[in-house]
């Protein structure tokens, strides 16, 4: 089984919807966690963490469920500009473990 | 503030040949770990460096080495390579503050082995 799951899409939706994205993380004992973006051929970049009484960034809102290991990521009024992979992540023990990706398509 | 940068952005290498790719990591950070990436996965751990030692080591064979220098860079040196071993290669610096830490990120090296 593979430390984090993701639904690789992509997702194709049109400019302003809302699309959500879910991933599952197989180590109990995480620490910390995170969703990354990745644009095509670029390094990965920090979007927001995720904590366990859910967080807001803008048009960003994470969650994470330990019980049920799972952290979800929404985006509303989905922008062209939203288009990447967005990479479901957990830290621990000095370690960073990445999810394959989950790539959004926002159409015009 | 400089960033986390890594040299070179891409690389063009034979087979059975070795590759030393290079890593200067973000002011202040003290952590330097490698990752690699192949095309459509996530990033996989490599090796972590901390204090000029190997602190931590994913999956990967004895062909891949580091090496961490005193003013905290960092090199990742792989041997005898393999068509596998094309993908591009991630470095992340960390911070000391450990309470949330996050990973920075540099540009990547591009590696193709022909």
């Amino acid at each position: 089984r593979k430390e984090v799951e993701q639904d690789p899409g992509p997702f194709n939706v049109p400019e302003g919807a809302t699309v959500a994205f879910n991933c599952t993380y197989s180590n109990s004992a995480s620490q910390s966690f995170f969703w990354y973006r990745q644009d095509c051929r670029k390094e990965p970049k920090l979007l927001m963490s995720v904590y366990s009484s859910g967080n807001e960034d803008g048009r960003f809102t994470a969650q994470l469920n330990r019980a049920s290991q799972y952290i979800s990521l929404l985006i509303r009024d989905s922008k062209l500009s939203d288009s990447a992979t967005y990479l479901c992540v957990y830290y621990n023990f000095n370690k960073f473990y990445f999810g394959s990706g989950t790539k959004l398509n926002v159409k015009p | 503030d400089a960033g986390v940068t890594q040299s070179p952005t891409h690389l063009i290498k034979t087979r059975g040949q070795q590759v030393t790719l290079r890593c200067s990591p973000k002011s202040g950070h003290d952590t330097v770990s490698w990752y690699q990436q192949a095309l459509g996965q996530g990033p996989q751990f490599i090796f972590q460096y901390y204090e000029e030692e190997e602190r931590q080591r994913g999956n990967f064979p004895d062909r891949f080495s580091g090496h961490q220098f005193p003013n905290y860079s960092s090199e990742l040196n792989v041997n005898a390579l393999l068509l596998g071993d094309s993908a591009l290669y991630l470095c992340a610096s960390s911070s000391p503050d450990r309470r949330m830490t996050e990973a920075f990120f540099g540009q990547g090296t591009r590696l193709t082995v022909v």
